[in-house]
């Protein structure tokens, strides 16, 4: 069974800091994405990594894929109360189903 | 990419009853995909609905208590039956972003409280 592990599971700093979260597994996986969910909203996908060594920056917001294929970071520069939310790593093959990790609920604190 | 219009938003429920959620998606896709997301909890993958064929479960899921219609390539509805208080939970859609990203866009997502 293919298990993603997110870490941490809470995280709660000043605006301005820099943070970053980490998903992790044993398995390989065709792609990694990251999606960020508001309360009373569906996840909306941030990023999709596909190759080993990958990073792709969004404004702030800088994604890595390990060269294994097996984990990926999110690190956020200068943090704003924006960013709160909960965020969550998603692998799996393209046109198939995805295995969600746990997620990380981020608060940003003006 | 694809725009997924799901209802009912929320609705709170009798034990017992049935409520059918509705996915209506702009575009034809393949699968569509229903996830059960526990207060706060990830998401859980439900089955895979695809047209033409019965959905396929995942493991701690049965159709009985899941039924999943799919009539054509552009709408899907997702009945949890028989309602306890332990089916509170958010139910999302979800469908392949498309042919040009890796990804996928989802449903405003259904609060189910069962009382």
């Amino acid at each position: 069974t293919q298990l993603l592990e997110q870490s941490p599971q809470f995280l709660s700093i000043q605006e301005g800091e820099n943070l970053t979260v980490y998903c992790n597994s044993s398995s390989v996986f065709s792609s990694l994405q990251w999606y960020r969910q508001e309360p009373g909203e569906g996840p909306v996908l941030l990023v999709t990594v596909v190759t080993g060594g990958e990073v792709k920056k969004l404004k702030r917001l800088t994604f890595q894929f390990g060269d294994a294929r097996k984990d990926s970071s999110l690190h956020i520069t200068a943090a704003q109360t924006g960013d709160t939310g909960l965020y969550l790593c998603a692998g799996g093959k393209r046109d198939d189903k995805i295995i969600f990790g746990k997620g990380t609920r981020l608060h940003i604190l003006p | 990419s694809a725009v997924i219009s799901q209802k009912p938003s929320r609705d709170i429920c009798q034990r017992g009853t049935s409520l059918t959620i509705q996915c209506q998606v702009d575009s034809q896709v393949t699968m569509m995909f229903w996830y059960r997301q526990q207060p706060g909890q990830s998401l859980t993958l439900i089955a895979t609905a695809n047209q033409g064929s019965e959905a396929t479960y995942e493991s701690g899921f049965v159709i009985d208590k899941f039924p999943i219609s799919r009539p054509n390539l552009t709408f899907s509805t997702l009945t949890v039956s028989n309602l306890s208080p332990e089916d509170s939970s958010i139910y999302l859609c979800s469908v392949s972003i498309g042919d040009k990203y890796w990804g996928y866009t989802f449903g405003s997502g259904t609060r189910l409280t069962v009382v």
